[in-house]
Parts: C-alpha cells; structure tokens; sequence
C-alpha cells in the first residue's frame, strides 16, 4: 500500500512553453500534498503544500504564477511550470500525507525530471 | 525555523561493515518527529526508520537503528551489517506534530558501500 505515482517521468519541453505534472496517491487518500525540487547532489526544496479544495501554501521565494498547483481531489494535484524556462530545469518530487492514519509520514512519487530546451 | 544539518557529504565503508550518520537539528518544539530518508540511484525516496520525539526509546528497523538524543538535538542513523543496497543518499529530515508536518531536511549524506 501507500504508493504515489506522478506522470510524466521525464519531459523535455521548449522554452516559453507549459508542462504540467500530475501526482496521483494510488491507494489512499491524501488531504495534503507537497511539492519538492530537487538539483542535482542536492537536498530536496519544498516548493508548496498542496491542500484538497484550497490553494497552495507556497514556500518563500516560490513564485505562484509559475509554478501552479492544483489540488482537486483527494487522490490527485497537479503542478504545471508555465512558459518554462532553462533554469526551470529540475527534479520534481512529489509526496502525500494519508489522511486516514496520523504520525506525519509522507509518501513519495517517484519524481519527475524536467529538460527545458 | 527549524533547520536539519547533516555534516557528512560522503561517507564510503566496506560491506559488513557498520556505519553511522550524523543529524543534528534545531527547533523550539518539545514533540516531534524525525526521519532518515533513503533517495538510491534510482531517486526514489524511501522511509528508513522514524522516531517520535516523545518516545524515549530508539527507534530500530532490523539492520537500521537510530540514537536520539533530544537533549543535544541530535538523531543519528547506525546501518549495520552493511549491504551494497545501502548505496545511497541519505537525508535526515524533522516535521512537526502539528500543522502542515512539513518536511524540512538535511543537506544529505552519500553512502557508499563497498564490495
């Protein structure tokens, strides 16, 4: 149990244009979801909590008209980077918090790698 | 703020062997939780073991097992009997009990074992 999927694994799209990454939790429901970037040899940043039914919280620095999350239902959000640029080129991990169980654990997507041309 | 500081970028031990990981971490919070995360090649994150901060006891998953000590703020990771599936990084990382129980990590510390 308790897997996290996201879709796509890697991309690699042109500058200028939008990409859009989805994070789904498999077998469990996920009020809360959360959004790292990771570079390479690097730790991983959190960018934004994701809540079912409200915005984003975003962390600071993180700038919310580029990078959009939506999180509808309590099995899926989406990230999407708009008009993407190269140095949005990253690692983006995703992770969910079982709403039915408590003790903070998260589960992680496998993460997705983005190649802006 | 909460901060999480792993002063090991590298560490390489030879299989069998036992090796430990630093973490240190600072917070104002008396109950919290504590995790070592295991990112292999492949990227994906994966839970080692947890420590709740109320408990005392140290928590063990088989080979993995941890020594807490709240009181220097302090959560070190002992992997015993190393195996090659161990190559890693591995990132400490604390949350609160309440909230959001955002993650906050440590910079990460790669493992190597070798044969």
């Amino acid at each position: 149990g308790a897997v996290v999927s996201q879709h796509p694994s890697w991309v690699i799209c042109k500058s200028g244009t939008s990409v859009k990454i989805e994070c789904r939790s498999l077998d469990f429901q996920a009020t809360t979801m959360f959004w790292y970037r990771q570079f390479p040899k690097q730790s991983l940043m959190l960018m934004a909590t994701s809540n079912e039914g409200s915005k984003a919280t975003y962390e600071q620095g993180v700038e919310k008209d580029k990078f959009l999350i939506n999180h509808a239902s309590l099995t899926l959000s989406t990230l999407t980077v708009t008009s993407a640029h190269p140095e949005d080129s990253s690692f983006y991990i995703c992770s969910a918090r079982d709403a039915g169980l408590a003790g903070s654990e998260q589960y992680f997507g496998p993460g997705t790698r983005l190649t802006v041309t | 703020a909460q901060t999480v500081t792993q002063s090991q970028p590298e560490m390489s031990v030879q299989e069998a062997e036992t090796v430990t990981l630093s973490c240190t971490y600072d917070t104002s919070e008396n109950n919290y939780y504590l995790f070592w995360y295991k990112q292999p090649p492949s990227r994906q994150m994966i839970l080692v073991i947890r420590q709740e901060a109320y408990k005392q006891q140290n928590a063990t998953e088989n080979r993995f097992s941890v020594n807490f000590q709240k009181a220097a703020k302090s959560f070190s990771l002992k992997i015993s009997d190393s195996q090659l599936g161990d190559t890693a990084m591995y990132f400490c990382a604390f949350s609160e009990i309440q909230g959001a129980q955002k993650l906050v990590f440590g910079q990460g510390t790669r493992l190597t074992i070798n044969p």
